[in-house]
């Protein structure tokens, strides 16, 4: 049972531009929903997290949306740079554990 | 502060044999979460410790075991190796008691069985 679906698989931005990667979750007893930032070799670093009682979260250029009445959740990233290439995981907490979703392979064109 | 450390970071075992991993989570931090990261797969639980005691548990065979020690360090141990179980291992460390949700990841153990 995969609980938490994130898309797209892959995507690719010009240098400057919007990326913007969505997730669904099933289970409802996620109390907190991190975005994972991981570059090959190395471990997944904790990017921006929200908790379910906020609409949204800004930290510099990135942005968490959240719909808890949807159970989506989406990460922006504005102004994209080629340094943000990367795999990027969304995630949901509960019970002392995370659920990740697949992942999603950000290209970002010079 | 130093990050998540893991030990060793490659190695390569042959089916059948066991193997032990190890994982010194940031100081202070005493939840350590271990997860199996594999192409097709992704990123899945395998368990979590909170002062030596184990507090959830992902869906893997009994041949994957871990504990964690009194200084927080925790090993994981996979026994009977199977083709499958070559992935990069990855352990991560919280400070939260209550949640152990913001957890900080080492940088893995590559595991290739052969």
């Amino acid at each position: 049972q995969q609980q938490v679906k994130q898309s797209p698989q892959s995507l690719i931005v010009q240098k400057g531009g919007i990326s913007i990667i969505n997730c669904a979750y099933e289970n409802t007893a996620f109390d907190y929903f991190p975005w994972y930032q991981q570059f090959p070799g190395k471990g997944p670093a904790l990017l921006i997290a929200i908790r379910p009682d906020v609409s949204e979260k800004k930290e510099g250029r990135f942005t968490i949306s959240f719909n808890k009445s949807a159970k989506q959740f989406s990460l922006h990233i504005m102004d994209s740079q080629p340094g943000d290439s990367a795999t990027y995981f969304c995630g949901g907490g509960s019970n002392y554990k995370l659920t990740f979703g697949k992942g999603t392979l950000l290209t970002v064109n010079p | 502060k130093a990050g998540v450390t893991q030990t060793p970071r490659y190695l390569i075992k042959t089916r059948g044999q066991q193997v032990t991993l190890s994982c010194s989570p940031i100081s202070g931090h005493r939840s350590v979460s271990w997860y199996q990261q594999t192409p097709g797969q992704g990123l899945q639980f395998l368990f979590e410790y909170f002062s030596e005691t184990q507090r959830n548990k992902g869906n893997f065979p009994g041949r994957f075991s871990g504990r964690q020690f009194s200084n927080s360090r925790s090993e994981m141990n996979v026994s009977t190796l199977e083709l499958g179980d070559s992935a990069l291992y990855l352990c991560a460390s919280s400070f939260s008691a209550s949640g152990g949700n913001e957890q900080f990841f080492g940088p893995g153990t590559r595991l290739t069985v052969l």
